[in-house]
């Protein structure tokens, strides 16, 4: 069975323009989230979907982030337009339940320069 | 505001020594804790998964304990190997959060000798 997958694995852009990452989560999961770790920080939760729907996004950094998970099935989480501040590695998790074990992916690694 | 702080941050050791790894938590209301591994340039592979309700978890040579009331967890390695070698991140899901917003520490950087 395949695990949480995300891409692209790496990704350099120059500050104002746009990037989408995607992530697909395992087979089965209702439960999506992304989390993101910048330079010398810990991981910090950004979102959560249940299906479709955005359950919590209270960690969005702000309104140039923009996650979507259409049909309930991938993620794509947009950065427009990129910062440099928003370099850093962005994970893709899922869980089966809400509250059980959670499987991520092997992120993405964002460079604004 | 929970908080998780993993001790020691990097740590060196011969092969075949047992360690243990240190995460203390800020608010004991949690739901589980859940151990992870990181390789160089990877995702996070999922060790050990602690609910609230239990004390300890076993997994090879892995074995991770629960302290709830005092807001510890231990991860025990046994006879550690240099595949072992890997950051160790220690995460909590607290109570009354829905969901699954994890709040993880710095991880503990374990470098095995051969």
């Amino acid at each position: 069975e395949a695990g949480v997958t995300q891409f692209p694995s790496h990704s350099v852009i120059e500050k104002g323009q746009t990037v989408t990452l995607r992530c697909d989560p395992i087979s089965g999961h209702d439960n999506l989230y992304w989390y993101r770790r910048v330079m010398g920080k810990e991981i910090k939760f950004l979102l959560h979907f249940v299906k479709e729907s955005k359950q919590d996004e209270s960690g969005m950094p702000n309104n140039r982030f923009l996650a979507e998970r259409t049909g309930g099935t991938y993620s794509t989480l947009k950065v427009q337009p990129a910062e440099l501040e928003d370099s850093g590695v962005y994970f893709c998790a899922s869980t089966l339940l809400m509250g059980t074990e959670a499987f991520f992916g092997q992120g993405t690694r964002l460079t604004v320069v | 505001k929970q908080e998780v702080t993993q001790i020691p941050a990097a740590l060196s050791v011969p092969e075949g020594e047992n360690l243990v790894l240190n995460c203390s938590f800020t608010d004991s209301a949690i739901y589980n804790l859940q151990w992870f591994r990181q390789d160089p340039g990877k995702g996070l592979t999922s060790l050990l998964l602690i609910q609230s309700s239990q004390r300890e978890q076993t997994s090879g040579r892995l074995n991770a304990s629960l302290d709830k009331s005092s807001g510890r967890s231990t991860l025990y390695i046994a006879a550690s190997q240099p595949g072992d070698s890997a950051t160790y991140l220690c995460a909590v899901l607290p109570l009354g959060e829905y969901g699954n917003k994890l709040v993880f520490g710095a991880g503990t950087i374990l470098r095995v000798k051969s």
